[in-house]
């Protein structure tokens, strides 16, 4: 049974901070990982979707990387915003037509 | 740009009574999806419908859960006796297509069962 974990829970940085996010999965028969932002009593926004075939794909300052032998995937924040605070959260796509979540990053960024 | 939209946003129900959570998918896309979030635990999976016929249930999605098509623009979800623990944010979502294609999701539907 595949099985998402994401470190760490929670990070508060200050603004300018370069992080790194940290996901991982039990069961590297993936279609797919997604990376998700979810804004407090709001849905889930897209933001980089990595095909199994795929090692890296890059949206302006975000960056996510894909290892599927080892079950993992960071995503990357470069020169980061108060307006990234946010909760970060990947997904993962296997043989079934669903998306299995992990618990997420709660990322709070100051000025 | 196009967006999945949800209504109602919040919901405020009897234990014991029907629900019905609507859902307008991004109109090109053709798999469709309902998500749950209960407060504090992880986003879960319910449901995947495409081609007029559901293609993946999970265990939580039980005979008392129904998914429909009605027309060819909105989504929804019933659940026809609700109880205390079905209360959580109901996220609908779309996507064009399977395996290379990101999930858009609506903003939720808050459901508070009594």
């Amino acid at each position: 049974k595949q099985e998402v974990t994401q470190i760490p829970a929670a990070l508060s940085v200050p603004e300018g901070e370069n992080l790194v996010l940290n996901c991982s999965f039990t069961d590297s028969a993936i279609y797919n990982l997604q990376w998700f932002r979810q804004d407090p009593g709001k849905g889930l926004t897209s933001l980089l979707l990595i095909q199994s075939s795929q090692r890296e794909q890059t949206s302006g300052r975000l960056n996510a990387s894909l290892d599927k032998s080892s079950g993992r995937s960071t995503l990357y924040i470069a020169a980061s915003q108060p307006g990234d605070s946010a909760t970060y959260l990947c997904a993962v796509e296997s043989d079934t037509d669903k998306l299995i979540f992990g618990t997420g990053t709660r990322l709070q960024v100051f000025p | 740009e196009p967006e999945v939209t949800q209504t109602p946003s919040h919901q405020v129900t009897q234990m014991g009574q029907e629900v019905i959570l609507r859902c307008v998918p991004i109109s090109n896309h053709l798999y469709f999806y309902w998500y749950r979030q209960i407060l504090g635990q992880k986003v879960e999976f319910l449901v995947s419908f495409y081609n007029n016929e559901i293609s993946e249930k999970s265990e939580i999605f039980d005979d008392q859960f129904s998914v429909e098509r009605p027309d060819g623009s909105n989504f929804t979800l019933k659940i026809r006796s609700t109880k205390l623990e079905d209360s959580a944010m109901y996220f609908c979502a779309s996507s064009r297509g399977r395996g290379d294609s990101p999930l858009h999701f609506g903003n939720g539907t808050r459901l508070t069962v009594t």
